[in-house]
């Protein structure tokens, strides 16, 4: 079945290091998206990719770095400019970007937490 | 400019009772609406969506929408509520131009009491 593998789904990070959580689609989509969400707040976005070698920054970029080498691929490294990285972060695909009536389906969302 | 309001952060009902979330929007253009649905820690599931066809869209699970431009509403409504749909939900507006944007609400937590 086609889908959106995040992982790991839990990881713990210390003080000045940098991590990066895996996102990788088979859905064949163009588009690709990194959220964060905080308890009792919507989602928020991080960096947003339209096509292969091309990303942009979203609302809370600050402290993150992404990639897209790949049309499947699309990691997130949370690095330790990101004062307050502990949250849920979910990765989302979809069709045709320009397009804005194609749904966003998601992953099941990595949780990092500091040690 | 797009933005989602939605009305209530928590509703609880009891099971077999109609379920309401409410949501409101703002959006300059004709919008593409959508709701989802997120158990815990889990992503998000899409439950329907609005894209200027039907204004009453039916979506999984018997969950049901129906949009109102003069309200500038999107509620979704489901006739009788189970237990398995304790979760939150999430009412979404997606912007124009590049990117596909999404603008979320920040989410109804809905309880089901047996």
């Amino acid at each position: 079945d086609g889908g959106i593998t995040q992982s790991p789904k839990y990881l713990f990070r210390k003080e000045g290091q940098n991590v990066t959580l895996s996102c990788e689609q088979n859905l064949n989509h163009d588009a690709m998206y990194w959220y964060r969400q905080d308890p009792g707040q919507g989602l928020r976005l991080i960096y947003y990719s339209q096509i292969v070698n091309d990303f942009q920054k979203g609302d809370i970029a600050e402290g993150y770095s992404v990639s897209r080498e790949k049309k499947e691929s699309f990691p997130l490294t949370v690095t330790s400019a990101q004062k307050n990285p502990t949250a849920f972060y979910l990765c989302a695909s979809s069709r045709r970007p320009s397009y804005s009536n194609q749904p966003q389906h998601f992953g099941d969302g990595t949780r990092l937490s500091i040690l | 400019a797009q933005s989602v309001t939605q009305l209530d952060s928590h509703v609880s009902v009891s099971e077999g009772t109609p379920v309401l979330l409410r949501c409101n929007y703002s959006s300059s253009y004709s919008p593409s609406l959508f709701w989802y649905v997120q158990h815990p820690n889990k992503g998000l599931q899409l439950l329907l969506k609005y894209t200027s066809a039907a204004t009453l869209v039916k979506g999984i699970n018997g969950f049901e929408a129906e949009f109102k431009k003069s309200e500038t509403s999107f509620h979704l409504t489901k006739p009788s509520a189970h237990m398995s749909d304790a979760a939150e939900y999430f009412c979404v507006v997606s912007g124009s131009g590049t990117g596909n944007q999404f603008y979320f609400g920040t989410g109804t937590s809905l309880t089901v009491i047996p």
